[in-house]
């Protein structure tokens, strides 16, 4: 099974000012990384798959990278939509698809 | 439009079983793979099964498998899973979850629905 650690469990910015979320794979996933958003009491959104391509009406702010064991998302320009806990997940090698533990972005 | 639908959460004592149930329109059902994905209360989310458009694959999470089997009926554009041997730590909300290649992202979710296994 692919464990999916995230880093930092908890991210501390203000409204304007950007974000990095860190996603780490304990083997290579390629490319076949995807990340959530997800808000209280709502599901997850998807906001990028394929490691760097933003979903159906993502905002251009949100960014990803990485390749193999190393991943990033970037929320460039914060607003106060963007509070929220976000989720990396991988589909290289399942079952299972496995999920990290989340990121939570606070004001 | 996209629409998923879960229901048939609520509350059941362990080792009772339930049947979830997702109503799925806007799209072609049959083309596309589904996942079950829950998340605890106040956990992250975890992969619970997949099936594939056809209904002839069919994959679960360890911690589910030989307890929960996962059908569809194309016919019925409905997805579902049925649980058996239900324990304490099987409760959360359970999401009905679109694959559009039946082994990649989740691109559609529905809004989920709770399952408390409490005696």
């Amino acid at each position: 099974e692919i464990v999916m650690t995230q880093s930092p469990a908890t991210l501390s910015v203000s409204p304007g000012e950007s974000a990095t979320v860190s996603c780490r794979a304990s083997q290579s996933v390629g490319s076949n990384l995807a990340w959530y958003q997800q808000k209280p009491g709502q599901p997850p959104r998807l906001l990028i798959y394929g490691a760097s391509t933003r979903a159906t009406d993502i905002p251009a702010r949100f960014s990803g990278g990485g390749s193999g064991t190393e991943f990033t998302l970037t929320i460039s320009s914060l607003q106060s939509e963007d509070f929220a806990v976000y989720y990396c997940q991988q589909y290289d090698n399942w079952p299972p698809f496995t999920f990290g533990p989340g990121t939570k972005v606070e004001i | 439009q996209v629409h998923l639908v879960e229901s048939g959460g609520g509350v059941v004592q362990p080792g009772g079983s339930l049947r979830l149930s997702c109503a799925a329109s806007g799209f072609t059902f049959s083309r596309y793979g589904m996942h079950w994905v829950r998340q605890a209360p106040g956990k992250g989310l975890e992969w619970v099964a997949l099936i594939w458009n056809d209904g002839r694959s069919k994959y679960y999470a360890d911690s589910v498998k030989g307890r929960f089997t996962i059908s569809r009926d194309n016919s019925k554009n409905t997805l579902y899973l049925q649980m058996y041997s239900l324990r304490v730590e099987d409760t959360a909300v359970y999401y009905c979850v679109r694959d559009p290649y039946s082994s990649s992202w989740y691109e559609h979710w529905g809004q989920g629905t709770l399952v408390t296994v409490s005696s």
